[in-house]
């Protein structure tokens, strides 16, 4: 594996359900990122974890929880969510303060649809 | 309030062809600024980046300007091919601290 990868790629549940998404990445990276596309909208940013500590929540509500247990992997674990949930969840990792502007890698995001 | 406006919207052109997409942005205090490319279903992967006193950036058929007079970036992309179908993202670094502002994208679809 290379890059970035996230599990599962599509996910569809109900609002009652209880799931996790996961984020691996293989590039050496101390920073990782949440981010929730919607459709006609900005890239969202939801979390970022550096060196495996949460410096950034950004208003997101409680339903969506994050979980860091060390630099490359990092999961999102969803409980109780809406129909307006439903979206393209990035994940993204980067080598805070490396020479490449802190370029983000993104992986392929995971497709979730609440019903 | 720093934003990144992007246009148009969404674009057809025909295989082949060339064509510009706009970036203007009020991002305050500027560090950088990326065009991403983002294939339907995949997350976005970095084209070009440039820095303040840069304002010019090729990458094979894709060609970054930047005037940070104006806030302005355009990416120009020459003879399309289908493969270049895809979602065109302008971004902006704010200050030292690296906050990603994003625009809303460019849809490009290339016809043969």
């Amino acid at each position: 594996e290379t890059g970035v990868t996230q599990t599962p790629r599509h996910l569809v549940m109900g609002m009652t359900n209880k799931k996790s998404l996961k984020c691996e990445q293989h590039l050496g990276h101390n920073a990782m990122y949440w981010y929730k596309q919607s459709a006609k909208k900005p890239l969202e940013l939801m979390f970022v974890y550096n060196f495996k500590e949460q410096t950034e929540n950004n208003s997101v509500p409680s339903r969506f929880s994050p979980e860091c247990p060390n630099s490359s992997h990092l999961f999102l674990h969803l409980h109780t969510l809406q129909p307006e949930d439903s979206a393209l969840y990035l994940c993204a990792s980067s080598q805070a303060g490396g020479q490449d502007y802190n370029e983000q890698f993104f992986g392929p995001g995971t497709r979730l649809t609440v019903l | 309030k720093n934003q990144v406006e992007q246009s148009p919207q969404s674009l057809i052109i025909l295989e082949g062809k060339n064509c510009t997409l706009q970036c203007n942005y009020t991002v305050s205090p500027f560090s950088n600024l990326r065009w991403y490319k983002q294939d339907t279903g995949r997350g976005p992967v970095s084209l070009t980046i440039m820095t303040f006193s840069e304002n010019t950036k090729s990458n094979g058929r894709y060609t970054a300007t930047l005037d940070a007079d104006t806030k302005q970036s355009s990416l120009h992309i020459t003879a399309s091919q289908l493969s270049d179908s895809a979602s065109y993202i302008c971004v902006v670094t704010q200050g030292s601290q690296g906050n990603l502002i994003f625009g809303k994208g460019t849809k490009l679809s290339v016809k043969p």
